[in-house]
């Protein structure tokens, strides 16, 4: 079965750091991408960064650029968001996702297709 | 970055009853597009990839079409276990996007 297991949130003042980890099992890790979704109280779904399967692509939306940095460990079935510099508008669930889809020539095709439980960030002073 | 605009915003509807909920995107994303179930408290569960495609394991009552901007997912006969807020996400391109969400309320 595949699984996903977010950890690290936890309440962090403005200005503060915080890790993320996403354990993986139930598949062959190293050969999919995954990608973190967020989801503030009360609102929609935000994409917000990708790696690719050996962990040399990454792409993160401009509301986390230079902030947020994805990471792997293929040999331990891990992601890790490295978050800096939180902001209270970064306040939601994280959620990572494996991806799954098709390439077509040069170009890739990815949807998530198995999300994990989600873990809490709260900034707040 | 694409836009992805869902319609409507809130659905009343009974049990049996077939809906259909909308998502227009800002440019061609050709058939990339995901549909996603989500209940309070819980992660999204993958409903439709690729338009059209029903993940293993979702009813058939669950049904995407379109192509290009316009998109639609049909529920042919309300189940009690269909009420949920319904997303759709492009991945035509990066950044992937989302619709601001449906919710399917019981009438």
């Amino acid at each position: 079965e595949v699984q996903l297991v977010e950890s690290g949130g936890d309440l962090v003042q403005p200005g503060g750091s915080l890790r993320l980890s996403c354990a993986a099992s139930g598949f062959t890790f190293n050969v999919y991408s995954i990608s973190w979704f967020r989801q503030a109280p009360g609102k929609g779904l935000e994409w917000i960064s990708y790696i690719s399967h050996p962990g040399d692509t990454k792409y993160y939306a401009d509301s986390v650029k230079g902030r947020l940095s994805i990471s792997r460990d293929n040999a331990r079935n891990l992601v890790y968001l490295q978050m800096n510099s939180l902001r209270d508008e970064d306040t939601a669930v994280y959620y990572c996702a494996r991806d799954r889809g098709h390439c077509t020539g040069t170009s890739c095709y990815r949807y998530p297709d198995s999300w994990g439980q989600g873990t809490l960030v709260t900034v707040s002073s | 970055d694409i836009q992805m605009t869902q319609s409507p915003s809130t659905l009343s509807a009974s049990v049996g009853d077939r809906v259909t909920i909308t998502c227009r995107a800002s440019q061609s994303i050709i058939s990339w597009l995901a549909w996603f179930q989500q209940k309070p408290g819980t992660a999204p569960k993958l409903l439709i990839y690729q338009a059209s495609s029903l993940e293993s394991g979702v009813p058939s009552r669950f049904s995407g079409s379109g192509s290009g901007t316009e998109f639609t997912l049909t529920i042919s006969s309300l189940q009690p276990d269909d009420f949920a807020t319904y997303y759709c996400q492009q991945y035509n391109s990066y950044p992937y996007t989302f619709g601001q969400g449906t919710k399917l309320e019981i009438k």
